[in-house]
């Protein structure tokens, strides 16, 4: 079975250009979440979902940033406009059920603001 | 919410000695209390996990003990190999109706020297 697929893996762009990630989750997953890295911050879960519904998005940083789940098996992360401190990488996990289940990560996107 | 510490942030052993990653949570409602490794450039990928009614699991070199009373998990390699050199992170998982999620320790880096 496919693990969890994001892309694009690299991404670089320019100050103020609108940035959208995507995620794939293990099929039959009910949960999907969000998270970025850096060196700084170490893993912050960003937004997650069940059953395409967003359950939690106090770790969203600000406005600029937005999430939809349009259906089971898509995601995506936007960020509009985006800033140089957004640079990260941005990972995309899925779990089978809530409780104590292990989550499932994606390969991530390294994402840099110029 | 949940808060949890890990130690050390760096951690540098001999091939073929043990090594031992600890983390601390603060809310004694968490169950679930997973590991993952995760190699440079690559994604967290799960080692062993953990739930609150249990005391120890093992899975060939490794292995993770669990203090509910003092609220503290650990982390034990042993036998250990330059192929274990990576972050490794400690989460814990607060159940709750409607919510899920892990909060994750800030890492430790093991170097196995050959």
């Amino acid at each position: 079975d496919a693990g969890v697929i994001q892309s694009p893996r690299h991404e670089v762009t320019e100050m103020g250009q609108e940035v959208t990630l995507r995620c794939k989750p293990i099929s039959g997953h009910d949960y999907l979440f969000w998270y970025r890295q850096t060196m700084m911050r170490g893993l912050e879960l960003l937004i997650y979902f069940n059953n395409n519904v967003p359950i939690d998005d106090s770790g969203m940083p600000e406005d600029r940033f937005s999430a939809k789940m349009p259906n089971a098996s898509f995601s995506t992360l936007k960020i509009q406009p985006s800033e140089p401190r957004d640079s990260a990488v941005y990972f995309c996990a899925s779990s089978l059920k809530t409780g104590a289940w292990p989550q499932h990560f994606g390969d991530g996107t390294r994402l840099s603001i110029l | 919410g949940e808060n949890v510490e890990q130690h050390p942030s760096t951690l540098s052993v001999q091939e073929g000695d043990s090594a031992v990653i600890k983390c601390t949570y603060s809310d004694s409602a968490s169950n679930y209390f997973p590991w993952y490794k995760q190699e440079l450039g690559k994604r967290p990928q799960l080692i062993i996990d953990i739930r609150s009614n249990v005391g120890e699991k093992k899975d060939q070199r490794i292995a993770v003990t669990l203090n509910k009373t003092a609220k503290h998990f650990s982390l034990h390699i042993t036998e250990t190999q330059p192929e274990d050199s990576a972050v490794y992170f400690c989460a814990a998982s607060i159940p709750g109706a409607g919510s899920y999620q892990l909060t994750f320790g800030k890492g430790t880096k093991l170097s196995v020297i050959p």
